[in-house]
């Protein structure tokens, strides 16, 4: 059973730094490009960014790069986004997801993060 | 970068059928035949309904089906079911500069 597990969400004060994590298994993690996506409460979904299998290419929505950073570790079947400068606009939850056939075919459960002081 | 429009509501009674719109530009939808489709329970994470235009994961019944013509895709969800009541999304390749957009999200109420 394919299972993505995110986690290191939470309240964050604004300016601040997080790094979210997400654990897969059930598929072969090290042959699969990944991704994060997020969606604000209530609201609809925004494409964060891409890495292809071995972490060498990662692709970012425009207004994200420079404060994101996608990276993986095979070793643990693990993908992250480290956010930087977090600002209010950031609450969001926050899906990691296999990309696959140019859509995204198994998501996570989410995980929450507020920026607020 | 904007997103692809839906409508904000559909519906339609049991047994129905419902067509959901996602119009985007000759820079996503139209140039790509790389259009997913999402649907969405609430408090859920998204499911992956169609790919690939019109292409359909395993485990996702045949009643879904999916089209594009130029710059608009469609999904359509026929012999509705209380089950199908859910929010849908979709998403479009743009190219290098604008790798995945969405759309702004359709709710489907069964009546």
């Amino acid at each position: 059973e394919v299972q993505l597990v995110e986690s290191g969400g939470g309240l964050v004060q604004p300016g601040g730094s997080l790094k979210l994590s997400c654990a897969a298994s059930g598929f072969s993690f090290k042959t699969s490009w990944m991704a994060w996506l997020r969606q604000a409460p209530g609201k609809g979904l925004e494409w964060v960014a891409n890495i292809n299998p071995d972490g060498s290419e990662t692709y970012y929505l425009d207004s994200m790069r420079g404060r994101f950073t996608i990276s993986r570790d095979n070793a643990k079947d693990s993908v992250y986004l480290q956010i930087r400068s977090l600002r209010t606009e950031d609450t969001d939850v926050y899906y990691c997801a296999r990309h696959l056939h140019w859509a995204f075919d198994y998501w996570g459960q989410g995980t929450l993060l507020t920026v607020s002081s | 970068q904007s997103a692809l429009t839906q409508p904000p509501s559909a519906s339609g009674s049991p047994g129905q059928s419902v067509t959901i719109s996602c119009t985007g530009t000759s820079s996503d939808v139209g140039g790509y035949d790389h259009v997913s489709w999402y649907q969405q329970h609430p408090g859920k994470a998204p499911k992956l309904m169609i790919y690939e235009v019109n292409k359909r994961p395993s485990g996702v019944p045949d009643r879904v089906s999916g089209s594009k013509s130029d710059n608009t895709a469609s999904l359509t969800v026929s012999g509705l079911q209380a089950e199908d009541e859910a929010d849908y999304y979709c998403c479009s390749y743009g190219g290098n500069n604008n790798p995945y957009v969405f759309g702004t999200g359709t709710k489907v109420t069964v009546l």
